[in-house]
């Protein structure tokens, strides 16, 4: 059974980087056919998709927060990461790694989610 | 851009009851959508894929349909463990979510 754990800082002052890291077992981040996510959740709010990496190391990500973001993968390590610079207290957010297939952008596993605040 | 609008936002509705939600397209998409279910303090879950297959493990009581810009879940008989919130999806895009409630 694939398993996805976010890790990282959960308090963020605003202007600087939020970092995050998405530990992968029960399975390998170097299989084909699937993308690997990052998806994002204001508190009360719907979902909204951040990017996305696949196992070549190509990336995808949503046009509105392109300038700021950075997603990476460690083969060796079975993860892969976010950068999320200059945060304001909008970027405030349960944070999800996530598996999508390539074929529909389904995402049929997800971390439990962690929670990220941005606050001086 | 592809934009899904979900309605209504809220359906009141009580166990035993059918519930039927709308999600649609700006533009056509086939069948490629999904539907998730989100309970509070969990991630989503994947029920239907293209428009009307059920992910593994998702009960017969959900069911998907539409293709183009019309698409809609359907809970045949609701059970408590159905009131959440509900998601479609297209590619990167996500409707708005309609919240399932007990009536």
């Amino acid at each position: 059974q694939l398993q996805l754990q976010e890790s990282g800082s959960g308090l963020v002052k605003p202007s600087q980087t939020l970092s995050l890291t998405c530990a992968v077992s029960g399975g390998s981040i170097s299989s084909g056919g699937y993308s690997w996510s990052w998806i994002r959740q204001p508190p009360g709010k719907g979902l909204e998709w951040i990017g996305y990496i696949y196992q070549t190391g190509s990336t995808y990500y949503n046009p509105s927060l392109k300038s700021r973001v950075t997603i990476s993968v460690d083969r060796s390590k079975n993860q892969f990461s976010l950068r999320l610079s200059s945060v304001t207290a909008a970027d405030t957010a349960v944070y999800y790694c996530a598996r999508a297939a390539t074929y529909g952008d389904y995402v049929d596993y997800w971390g439990q989610g962690t929670l990220v605040t941005v606050s001086s | 851009e592809i934009v899904l609008t979900q309605s209504p936002a809220t359906l009141s509705l009580s166990p035993g009851e059918r519930a039927t939600l709308s999600c649609r397209a700006s533009q056509s998409i086939s069948s490629y959508l999904a539907w998730y279910q989100q309970k509070p303090g969990q991630a989503p879950r994947l029920l239907i894929y293209d428009a009307s297959n059920r992910a593994t493990g998702i009960p017969a009581r959900f069911s998907g349909s539409g293709s183009g810009t019309d698409f809609t879940l359907t809970i045949s008989s609701l059970e408590p463990e159905d009131f959440a919130v509900y998601y479609c999806q297209r590619e990167l895009t996500f409707g708005g979510g309609t919240k399932v409630e007990i009536k």
